[in-house]
């Protein structure tokens, strides 16, 4: 089955610095990335998503990385603010409409 | 749009007693849902997937007779936990798909207590 695995487990950046988090998955067959954000006693939030046939995608601060040869996709944010900690996921699946097989997370502190 | 909600919020039981949660779409139809378990600190595992009008597909080790899960239509799935004990205390969260891309959105999740 598909193994995610994700890095840095926590991250520490001040206000305004840039953060990235990094994840790699086993499965060739994997074409849907999203991340998703996790703030404490709530449910993720997709905050942004790639799919293969992408190598890049951008959302204001927010951007994803994807490299299918490597088997690997980041995550950037960029102007961090405070507001952006929390705790990140990233998740692989064959396809969008399948269950997701997630990273074990990143603890993001952005401090002021 | 995309919105997933889940009652209860917060439910705490006594052993051996059953709980239902419920997922529901409230805005978009979803031929398919997820449940998901997330112990403190911990990623999400995949608990089950659900589908409308069929039984639920479950994920190895986990019991279905004690995770019951019924996806009566297409805007509302539940998942059962029977006979619950004090290690099925954990946040139970469910998401759903939004046609055509699919893109999975998740409800608050639900904090189990277990006594």
């Amino acid at each position: 089955g598909e193994n995610v695995e994700q890095h840095p487990s926590t991250l520490s950046v001040q206000e305004g610095d840039s953060a990235v988090i990094k994840c790699t998955y086993s499965d060739s067959a994997s074409n849907y990335f999203p991340w998703y954000k996790q703030e404490l006693g709530k449910g993720p939030q997709l905050i942004i998503d790639i799919r293969s046939n992408v190598g890049e995608k951008k959302d204001q601060r927010i951007a994803v990385t994807l490299n299918k040869t490597a088997k690997h996709f980041s995550l950037h944010i960029t102007e961090t603010q405070p507001e952006d900690s929390a705790v990140y996921f990233c998740a692989a699946s064959p396809n969008s409409g399948y269950a997701l097989n997630f990273g074990k997370g990143t603890s993001l502190l952005v401090t002021p | 749009g995309a919105v997933v909600s889940q009652h209860p919020s917060r439910v705490i039981c006594k052993s051996g007693t059953s709980v239902k949660i419920e997922c529901r779409s409230l805005d978009f139809q979803a031929t398919t849902m997820f449940w998901y378990r997330q112990f403190p600190k911990q990623s999400l595992m995949l608990m089950a997937t659900s589908n409308e009008g069929s039984k639920a597909t479950y994920e190895q080790g986990v019991e279905k007779d004690k995770f019951l899960i019924n996806h009566a239509s297409l805007t509302l799935s539940t998942l059962t936990v029977t006979s619950a004990h004090p290690e099925d205390s954990s946040f139970y969260i469910c998401s759903a798909g939004v046609d055509p891309e699919e893109t999975q959105y998740f409800g608050p999740g639900t904090r189990l207590l277990v006594l």
